[in-house]
């Protein structure tokens, strides 16, 4: 059974950094490219940040460019989400995903507050 | 960027209808390559985290039953959703995976009265 299991979310102030871990099974972790897809409270979807499955390529949207910083472990099954400088427009469930498999964690929420 | 705008925004049907959301994309999401259209659906029940029903425009994903069918290429895409079940509560949103940045729709609310 694919389990994706999301850990490192809380409260933190703005201008602090926060870093989310996502620990894969079930799957061969690093044959996949992964991704991050946040949900801002009574918001749609949005697509954060994609790593290939190697680690060789890496992908963010603009407001996250400079700020965030998405890695993997494939020794230990594990993606990581590096946020800094955090905003309060980052306040969101963050979700650990491989989009086009319908593998999807149950999400962590981040709130970002002073 | 591809901008996806979806529609409409919500809708409330009763059980056993039809309902058809729509997807339209600002670039075509049609690879020349292998004639796929890379774009998804995705089914999301309160409180928990997306399902995926249709991949490449029109594939339904295994386990999804057949009243939920894709269609469209290039720029526009639909999700129907036949024989509309209280199950079928929920957000429903469209996903462009032909180019970085990756972009959804704004999703829509199904609804059922």
């Amino acid at each position: 059974e694919v389990q994706l299991v999301e850990s490192g979310g809380g409260l933190v102030q703005p201008g602090r950094s926060m870093k989310l871990s996502c620990a894969a099974s079930g799957f061969t972790f690093s044959n996949y490219g992964m991704a991050w897809v946040r949900q801002a409270p009574t918001k749609g979807l949005e697509w954060v940040a994609t790593i290939s499955y190697d680690g060789s390529s890496t992908y963010y949207r603009d407001s996250v460019k400079g700020r965030f910083t998405i890695s993997r472990d494939n020794a230990k099954s594990t993606l990581y989400l590096q946020m800094n400088s955090l905003r309060s427009e980052d306040t969101a469930t963050y979700y650990c995903t491989i989009p086009t498999e319908d593998y999807w964690g149950q999400g962590v929420m981040v709130t970002v507050s002073s | 960027d591809i901008v996806m705008t979806q529609s409409p925004f919500s809708l409330a049907v009763s059980e056993g209808e039809m309902v058809t959301i729509n997807c339209k994309s600002s670039q075509s999401l049609l690879s020349s390559g292998n004639q796929k259209n890379y774009l998804a659906w995705y089914q999301q029940k309160p409180g928990q985290s997306p399902k995926l029903l249709i991949y490449y425009a029109s594939t339904r994903q295994s386990g999804v039953p057949d009243r939920f069918i894709g269609s469209g290429s290039g720029t526009d895409f639909t999700l129907t959703i036949s024989d509309v079940q209280a199950e079928d509560l929920a957000d429903y949103y469209c996903l462009q995976h032909y180019s970085y940045p990756l972009t959804f729709g704004s999703g829509t609310k199904l609804e059922i009265k």
